[in-house]
């Protein structure tokens, strides 16, 4: 069963360090899309790439929030610095366009 | 208006109940619609599509009515492993861009 693979499963940083969060999407899916989810918030949609090119980060703080495809088997995460009000389960999904998707079982992060 | 609107519940039902959710959109452009089902501390995992049609799979059934913009599910014979939290997902007609709803809890008794 294809699986969307997402590193670390649990992440403990300190305010002010980088976190690098990674995920391995489904081999053939298109689309990668990157969710942060909090209690108060529900699913936010940060970013997502078709085709390994970006198309829509406006979710996301520019400031600190960095997302990229380097290759069709790899996407990444980085926050920079970080700080307490990044703690959240951060989700990865892939699929095809207009599908359904498939999410990874998520970062669970908390910055201290 | 949010994009995609849920009410939150939760809805606690008796098992073997039937219940209903509907969840509203606000993009009339929107051309694909799913209801998925997350667990407590769990992804959120794909319970299924919506067509215009209607589908039915077991004991769930979904509609979309685009005139009203709103897309609903029935889960029938309610079980206590249905309790869950469901999240509507609306994706708009050019990007492919899935919103997601705040989900409804269910939570089924005995």
């Amino acid at each position: 069963d294809a699986r969307v693979t997402q590193t670390p499963r649990h992440k403990v940083t300190e305010m002010g360090q980088e976190v690098t969060m990674r995920c391995q999407p489904i081999l053939g899916h298109n689309t990668v899309f990157w969710y942060r989810q909090t209690m108060m918030q529900g699913l936010e949609l940060l970013a997502y790439f078709r085709n390994r090119a970006p198309l829509d980060d406006s979710g996301m703080p520019k400031d600190r929030f960095s997302a990229e495809m380097p290759d069709a088997t790899l996407a990444t995460l980085k926050i920079q610095p970080s700080e307490p009000r990044d703690s959240a389960v951060y989700f990865c999904a892939s699929g095809l366009s207009g599908a359904g998707n498939s999410f990874g079982s998520g970062t669970r992060l908390t910055v201290v | 208006r949010k994009e995609v609107e849920q009410d939150p519940g939760p809805f606690n039902v008796p098992e073997g109940a039937t219940v209903a959710f509907n969840c509203t959109y606000s993009n009339s452009a929107s051309q694909s619609f799913f209801w998925y089902r997350q667990d407590c501390r769990k992804e959120p995992k794909l319970l299924m599509s919506v067509y215009s049609s209607g589908n039915e799979d077991g004991r769930f059934t979904a509609q979309l009515n685009r005139a009203s913009q709103y897309i609903s599910l029935l889960i029938r014979d309610s079980k206590l492993s249905d309790s869950a939290t469901y999240l509507c997902v609306v994706i708009d007609g050019t990007a492919s861009k899935l919103t997601f709803g705040t989900g409804t809890r269910l939570q089924v008794t005995l």
